[in-house]
């Protein structure tokens, strides 16, 4: 069976510093996968999505940005934080757009 | 605009109530999904809807997409505590491929 895992679950990073969230998938190939962004009081918002490795397509300008150094690895990462980047984060993986998507546990990240 | 709306934006209702949420677009929905989040954790896939008039049953949850593919609702029959969290709607986007985007969810609290 497939899972997936995020880590951390929880992050608290002051402004300006680097951000590292990890995401992994098991039990399929080739997936599709997602990185999406929950802020407090609003829906869900898909900040990057990926069909392959070195694949990475951006659907919201900001300062952060996404690899996918192995097939079922995505990595979101930032250089420097801003506060309005607090908020909770999923990553989801999906065997293609028409298919249903698998989501992760999520990570909680505060920049104070 | 949000493509997805979803009302009511929150709910409170007694333990063992009837209660429907409800998710309309702006354009013809190809696929349909509900998902159902508990409070800072993830996605929890619920159902997903393709043809005009399906509905579909989990346990005491029932959703239904309408005939012209414009609007969802999800009932849910005899609510109970574990019912409590945030209740999401989400479509493919066609027109864009890979995307998906969410509605703008509904929170449900139930009193026990």
């Amino acid at each position: 069976s497939q899972t997936i895992h995020q880590w951390p679950a929880t992050l608290v990073q002051p402004v300006g510093s680097p951000l590292s969230l990890e995401c992994t998938v098991e039990g399929t190939s080739n997936p599709n996968l997602y990185w999406y962004r929950q802020a407090a009081g609003r829906g869900l918002q898909l900040l990057f999505y990926s069909v392959g490795i070195g694949q990475i397509s951006s659907e919201v300008p900001q300062n952060l940005s996404a690899s996918r150094p192995q097939d079922r690895q995505f990595i979101l990462s930032s250089k420097k934080l801003l506060l309005s980047d607090s908020g909770f984060y999923l990553c989801a993986w999906g065997l293609g757009p028409k298919y249903t998507q698998y989501f992760g546990p999520g990570t909680r990240l505060t920049v104070l | 605009s949000q493509e997805l709306e979803q009302s009511p934006q929150s709910l409170i209702v007694q333990e063992g109530k009837n209660l429907t949420i409800n998710c309309t677009s702006s354009k013809t929905l190809y696929g349909l999904y509900w998902y159902k989040q508990k409070y800072g954790e993830g996605l929890i896939f619920l159902m997903m809807l393709q043809k005009g008039g399906e509905e579909k049953s989990h346990e005491k949850i029932t959703a239904k997409l309408d005939e012209k593919k414009q609007q969802s609702s999800l009932h849910i029959t005899a609510s109970q505590p574990s019912h409590a969290g945030i209740y999401l709607c989400g479509a493919d986007r066609l027109d864009t491929g890979n995307q998906f985007y969410f509605g703008t969810g509904t929170s449900l609290t139930v009193i026990p």
